[in-house]
């Protein structure tokens, strides 16, 4: 079974740009979450998607968003980037199944993101 | 409060020898797992052993495993005989709730083996 994917592993941009991370969730996962990463702030919940719909936001701006198409791919996008939008952004994969205690999520290699 | 507490930045051990990594955790919600997850340089989060609020037992994976204390809040992660490999953060996670995969994560541990 395909583990979780995420395109591209690597983007440089500048600020005012605006960037679109791709995350192909294992297969039969319904569920994708976004994770950044910063030496700073450690590991922050941006969102999560379940079946297309949002299910849970963290506490980012609204320059980040995010949707999920049918096939349970996401997409995160950040507009007007910032210097401080510079980190290692990681998807995580799994069932999602509402009343089920899943056991089990599964990252992605993670996309680093440089904003000069 | 901080909900995931990891108290320990960096361990050095001794090669084949056990580490305990602490974790320590903050929730009103009776129903919540935690995870552990191991980052090594290259970045990516590998899940190595999940402890659900209701488990009776402590969970364990090959050389993983977990010493949930509930009434301590504490999920402390264990790794037998450690190996060269085993160098990486190390990361303890807690999902509160069901229907809800968000994870908040503690600062982490990074664990050194010496050979």
């Amino acid at each position: 079974k395909a583990g979780v994917t995420q395109t591209p592993r690597y983007l440089i941009k500048t600020r005012g740009q605006q960037v679109t991370l791709s995350c192909s969730p294992i297969s039969g996962h319904r569920s994708v979450s976004w994770y950044q990463q910063t030496p700073g702030q450690g590991l922050q919940f941006l969102f999560e998607y379940f079946s297309e719909t949002q299910r849970n936001k963290g506490n980012f701006p609204g320059r980040f968003s995010g949707r999920q198409f049918s096939n349970s791919r996401s997409e995160m996008n950040v507009s007007t980037l910032e210097l401080g939008d510079s980190a290692l952004y990681l998807c995580a994969s799994s069932s999602g199944l509402a009343g089920v205690s899943v056991k089990e999520q599964f990252f992605g290699p993670g996309t680093r993101l440089t904003v000069l | 409060a901080q909900k995931i507490t990891q108290t320990q930045p960096g361990m050095f051990v001794q090669e084949k020898e056990a580490v305990t990594l602490d974790c320590t955790y903050d929730t009103s919600d009776p129903s919540y797992g935690l995870f552990w997850y191991k980052q090594p340089s290259s970045g990516e989060m590998i899940f190595l052993i999940y402890q659900g609020s209701y488990d009776q037992q402590n969970a364990t994976e090959g050389r993983y495993s977990l010493n949930f204390q509930k009434a301590r809040k504490s999920a402390n992660l264990v790794i037998s005989a450690s190996q060269l490999g085993d160098s990486a953060m190390y990361f303890c996670a807690m999902r509160e709730g069901f229907g809800n995969e968000k994870l908040t994560f503690g600062t982490g541990t990074r664990l050194t083996i010496i050979p």
